[in-house]
């Protein structure tokens, strides 16, 4: 156990459909990142959140969106399911903003959109 | 854009061979991380390499940093079945005033008995 909590581990659903990702940090860690693994495009950046701020911004679609709540665990909305957003949604935690002290992985979130 | 490249991207070699994996990036950043990833799984953290000159070293993985040739190299000493995995480095920048991590598309290695 990382230390990062991802749920659901696995979601089945169809096109159009819209799905909330979610993910409790590592106790101490402000920092919430958001990367989306898929096998064409690799391991792509989606966002980041320092303490309840949205920081960065990577290739993160207008559909998709993310917000941290104030006890810093953070949801990544999905919207207007497509086939090519099947993919395995990583969230990482940092003690700050960037890995001084290191990034920590949860066990990630595998979408199928059907 | 940062850039970050590995190769190769696909590695057979043999139980009790050495090989290296090699990380290239596009511009300055005094911070790489190597992770292993197997089949399905999550990301875990092998090495962080925070300096010019860092070395690491863990059982038969060292890792290494040479920021001003933007180079870091993973060195398999002896391999072992077990080690058969995916291997990402991946470069810690801060573009826009925060950092965030770039990947690159991973080095898959099998160890064949």
């Amino acid at each position: 156990d990382s230390g990062v909590t991802q749920t659901p581990k696995h979601l089945i659903t169809a096109t159009g459909q819209r799905v909330t990702l979610r993910c409790s940090p590592r106790s101490g860690d402000l920092s919430v990142y958001w990367y989306q693994q898929s096998l064409d495009q690799g391991l792509q950046f989606l966002i980041q959140y320092y303490n309840g701020e949205e920081r960065a911004k990577g290739n993160i679609l207008e559909r998709f969106s993310a917000q941290q709540f104030p006890d810093l665990h953070s949801e990544l909305n999905l919207s207007s399911l497509e086939l090519g957003d099947s993919a395995l949604y990583f969230c990482a935690s940092s003690v700050h903003t960037g890995g001084g002290y290191g990034y920590t992985f949860g066990s990630g979130t595998r979408l199928t959109v059907v | 854009e940062l850039k970050v490249e590995q190769n190769p991207l696909f590695l057979s070699m043999q139980e009790g061979k050495n090989y290296t994996i090699y990380c290239n990036y596009s511009t300055t950043s005094d911070r790489l991380y190597w992770y292993r990833q197997d089949p399905g799984k999550s990301l875990e953290s092998l090495f962080v390499l925070l300096s010019n000159g860092a070395v690491k070293q863990e059982g038969r993985l060292m890792a290494s940093l040479d920021t001003k040739a933007r180079l870091s190299t993973l060195h398999i000493t002896a391999a072992v079945h077990d080690l058969s995995a995916t291997y990402f480095c991946a470069v810690d920048y801060s573009g826009a005033g925060s950092y965030q991590l770039t990947f690159g598309k991973g080095t898959k290695l099998s160890v064949i008995p």
